[in-house]
């Protein structure tokens, strides 16, 4: 079966600094996918960024970007330029190649001012 | 382009009534998936529909919870005789792509439900 490990229950970041949420996963499938949701207290679902297994490059998006280490089963999050509205609940999630989605328990993330 | 829709945003059932949530996909998405939230933790996958198909349901609990998504109209995720064990926030997410291979999920606002 597929996991998913977030092992930082929470973490700080000072506004303007660069902060790096770690993810695990474990599968015997090839073909798959890796998500950052955001959870903000509105409770809305906002995906951060996706990365298909195949492609070795690392996705960006603006100001969040991963590092994925296929072998080591590893997929962490870096937000560069931390804002105020960072701030938010993030998971980590795999998808195969058929529908659902399995997610990690969270990290909160805190922005210092 | 509308996002996907829930109603009712809030619910609130006493122990033993039913509860009904419903999910509205966006435009042109065929697939429809529901999660449960419980407080303090990550999202878990309950069932996976397409229009008037089930296609995988191996997170819905044995009883009590069944899923639909007609022709027509929204998806409809149902709870019977609610305990207060249900209380979590449900959330639908719906997906384009048809005939395999997954696609970006589009997650709805949820629907918070309370089991007094």
């Amino acid at each position: 079966a597929q996991t998913v490990t977030q092992s930082q229950p929470e973490m700080s970041v000072q506004e303007a600094e660069t902060v790096t949420l770690s993810c695990t996963y474990d599968t015997s499938e090839s073909d798959y996918y890796l998500f950052w949701y955001k959870q903000p207290p509105s409770r809305q679902m906002i995906l951060v960024i996706r990365q298909e297994a195949y492609k070795q490059q690392n996705a960006t998006e603006n100001r969040f970007s991963v590092n994925f280490q296929k072998a080591a089963k590893s997929f962490s999050l870096k937000i560069s330029d931390s804002q105020l509205g960072d701030a938010a609940m993030y998971f980590c999630a795999y998808s195969g190649p058929y529908g659902k989605i399995i997610f990690g328990k969270g990290t909160r993330l805190h922005i210092l001012p | 382009n509308a996002g996907v829709m829930q109603n009712p945003r809030h619910l609130v059932r006493r122990r033993g009534q039913e509860a009904r949530l419903r999910c509205s996909p966006m435009k042109g998405h065929s697939h429809v998936y529901w999660y449960r939230q419980l407080p303090e933790e990550g999202l878990k996958f309950m069932v996976y529909l397409q229009k008037e198909n089930i296609i995988d349901e191996s997170g819905m609990p044995k009883e009590r919870f069944s899923a639909e998504f007609p022709k027509e109209g929204p998806s409809i995720l149902r709870i019977q005789q609610v305990v207060r064990g249900d209380s979590a926030a449900y959330f639908c997410a719906s997906s384009p792509r048809s005939g395999g291979h997954t696609d970006t999920q589009y997650f709805g606002p949820g629907t918070r439900l309370t089991v007094l």
